[in-house]
């Protein structure tokens, strides 16, 4: 079983929907969290942190709960820009603090 | 700002062949990381560095070798590549030391083996 499970869509949405995304890890001694963007063709780039009381940037929203061991990624009136993979991201100290990342979840943004 | 710089971009290379993959980083990070791409796989850890003079293996290192030259760099081997090795290639780095930090990337090399 792979330690970051997400859902891996596609999901399709008109401009300006809600959408949200979902992912489970497997590791209870994860410390740290983070959302990832991924670009068609390029190299993956930090999206944003998610702490523990939830945090929210502009339109993005994400939350952890560590019970259920779970992370959330909330995107609030879609652009066309948010076209993109969401890579939902997990470490640990285990492996140096490596970033083990989910699979994806790509999101396709239409007019 | 470089950030991480990855060489080559592209490579082809036939079975059988060696190459090495070269990676540098200009932002004084500790830790640097080389991963692996393919598609519906996701990203895969190769192999880890979590300091100057420190290598460890990831997920999927057999295949593989890596030197941490200095602080700034760390370098992937294919000694004889193969078929399965074909995929898209980023080194990372980030600094702090309870990884709570942002990792970069580097841009990726894209190998083909045939």
């Amino acid at each position: 079983r792979k330690e970051v499970e997400q859902d891996p869509g596609p999901f399709n949405v008109p401009e300006g929907a809600t959408v949200a995304f979902n992912c489970t890890y497997s590791n209870s001694a994860s410390q740290s969290f983070f959302w990832y963007r991924q670009d068609c063709r390029k190299e993956p780039k930090l999206l944003m942190s998610v702490y523990s009381s939830g945090n929210e940037d502009g339109r993005f929203t994400a939350q952890l709960n560590r019970a259920s061991q779970y992370i959330s990624l909330l995107i609030r009136d879609s652009k066309l820009s948010d076209s993109a993979t969401y890579l939902c991201v997990v470490n640990s100290a285990n492996s140096g603090y490596a970033l083990n990342f989910g699979k994806g979840t790509s999101l396709l943004v239409t007019p | 700002n470089a950030g991480v710089t990855q060489t080559p971009k592209f490579q082809v290379l036939k079975t059988g062949q060696s190459m090495t993959l070269q990676c540098a980083q200009d932002m004084n990070h500790n830790s640097m990381y080389w991963y692996r791409q393919d598609p519906g796989m996701g990203l895969r850890l190769i192999y880890y560095s979590a300091s100057e003079g420190t290598t460890d293996k990831g997920e999927v290192p057999n295949g593989y070798n890596v030197s941490r030259l200095n602080k700034r760099e760390f370098s992937l081997r294919l000694e004889s590549a193969a078929p399965s090795q074909t995929s898209v290639y980023f080194c990372a780095s980030r600094g702090g030391q309870d990884g709570g930090t942002e990792a970069f990337f580097g841009q990726g090399t894209r190998l083909t083996v045939v």
